[in-house]
């Protein structure tokens, strides 16, 4: 059974503009939540993450998600996107065991 | 700290050649895991390793295997390379508990010709 939902594989937003890449996961106990970057040719670089606690979680580079467990969602945003941040961006959930599960990536493509 | 190393960064091997992928992970991290990362299939887990033993197992056939030694280092062996090998192959180490994030190394990208 698929874990991680990833809508959307491509994503294009103009610079400046608002950016929200959607992730839902299937889980019946509340799951620890990522979200990774990835540029080309590199690694997977953590954005951010929820463990427990308060929903709204804040990572580097300005993003942040929330985490909704009614909607079981955990959607990355930004309210204004840079050029800079065009890559891949995976949400990824950890189940007991410690194993991790990865969505199929969003390409993000900002454009000037 | 260092952050998670992966050699070699690049490999080209033909088909029927067998590779070994090496990562050493963050000081401290016991936990070692290794990814599949095509663009057909994204990030499929291969296995994950801790204290030297193999902690779990993703679907990939016999062909694919790991060890990890004493000092938390780790290598993934692909014998009998087939074309379909051809990816990035991603470790991923994280800490004992309460850590519950992996860091992820730059990868090796592997082509099978």
């Amino acid at each position: 059974a698929q874990s991680v939902t990833q809508l959307g594989s491509h994503v294009s937003v103009s610079e400046g503009a608002l950016v929200l890449l959607r992730c839902n996961y299937s889980s019946s106990v509340p799951p620890y939540l990522f979200w990774y970057v990835q540029y080309p040719n590199q690694g997977l670089q953590l954005l951010l993450k929820y463990t427990t606690g308060a929903t709204l979680v804040k990572g580097i580079n300005g993003f942040e998600a929330e985490f909704k467990k009614s909607e079981t969602s955990f959607h990355l945003t930004k309210p204004s996107a840079h050029m800079s941040d065009a890559a891949e961006y995976f949400c990824a959930v950890r189940r007991t065991g410690n194993q991790f599960y990865f969505g199929t990536g969003t390409s993000l493509t900002v454009i000037p | 700290k260092a952050g998670v190393t992966q050699t070699p960064r690049y490999l080209i091997k033909t088909r029927g050649q067998q590779v070994t992928l090496s990562c050493s992970p963050i000081s401290g991290h016991r936990s070692v895991s290794w990814y599949q990362q095509t663009p057909g299939q994204g990030l499929q887990f291969l296995f994950e390793y801790f204290s030297e033993t193999q902690r779990n197992k993703g679907n990939f056939p016999g062909r694919f295997s790991g060890r990890q030694f004493s000092n938390s280092r780790s290598e993934m062996n692909v014998s009998t390379l087939e074309l379909g090998d051809s990816a990035l192959y991603l470790c991923a180490s994280m800490g004992d508990p309460p850590s519950e994030t992996q860091y992820f190394g730059p990868g090796t990208r592997l082509l099978v010709l």
